[in-house]
């Protein structure tokens, strides 16, 4: 079955750091992928939108890569600031669904 | 502009009371889409709208569970009777088209006591 895991509950990194997340999917191909952040009590929220034939793209400091090899995405954000801290879901399409699967999503704390 | 409404904010109500979850989507966003989320499961796609037709209703997880979109400017979410297990976030969102990027609202914290 289709599956889409995001490898870390949580990550902790340095103010000033870039901040790696990783997501992976596997048994489908999605035809692009997605980066949502969610903090407490509020809803998820769209940062970035990659194509399959797409293999990186920026917004600001966001960068986020697309390897249909690996099957993998990594979300990075360069200069890390405490209020980038937040949980990060990604997200992709499903195989013959008009809809998108979310993976769980992990928890960044940056530290001062 | 007004982003995607959703009420109550939070909810706690008895084990077989029936509760209602109400969603106002962005003006002109043809695809509407109710998630549940909890820290186990994560966020879960209950069921999809587009038009104002439901699409797949495959997430619901039981008969207790309905939805309705009578408009382009509303949606229900509706549980009926409810149990405990069925606390949780519970968020609405829309977007121009199913795999355009979705808006979400802040959700309906629901307890079920």
């Amino acid at each position: 079955s289709q599956k889409i895991e995001q490898n870390s509950e949580a990550l902790n990194i340095q103010e000033g750091k870039t901040a790696t997340l990783t997501c992976n999917y596997t048994n489908y191909s999605p035809a692009y992928l997605q980066w949502y952040r969610q903090d407490p009590g509020r809803g998820p929220v769209f940062l970035l939108l990659i194509r399959e034939n797409e293999k990186e793209k920026r917004k600001e400091r966001l960068k986020v890569t697309f390897d249909t090899t690996l099957k993998q995405s990594l979300f990075h954000i360069t200069a890390s600031q405490p209020a980038d801290s937040a949980t990060y879901l990604c997200a992709t399409d499903q195989t013959g669904a008009n809809n998108l699967f979310f993976g769980t999503g992990t928890r960044l704390t940056v530290i001062p | 502009d007004a982003g995607v409404i959703q009420s109550p904010r939070h909810e706690v109500t008895e084990m077989g009371q029936e509760v209602t979850l109400r969603c106002k989507p962005i003006s002109g966003h043809n695809s509407l889409f109710w998630y549940r989320q909890t820290m186990m499961r994560g966020l879960e796609l209950l069921i999809y709208f587009n038009n104002n037709v439901p699409i797949d209703d495959s997430g619901m997880p039981e008969d207790r569970f309905s939805a309705k979109m009578p408009n382009a400017s509303f949606s229900t979410l509706k549980i009926q009777p409810s149990e405990p297990r069925d606390s949780a976030v519970y968020f609405c969102a829309s977007s121009i088209t199913g795999f355009q990027p979705q808006h979400f609202g802040d959700g309906t914290r629901l307890s079920i006591l």
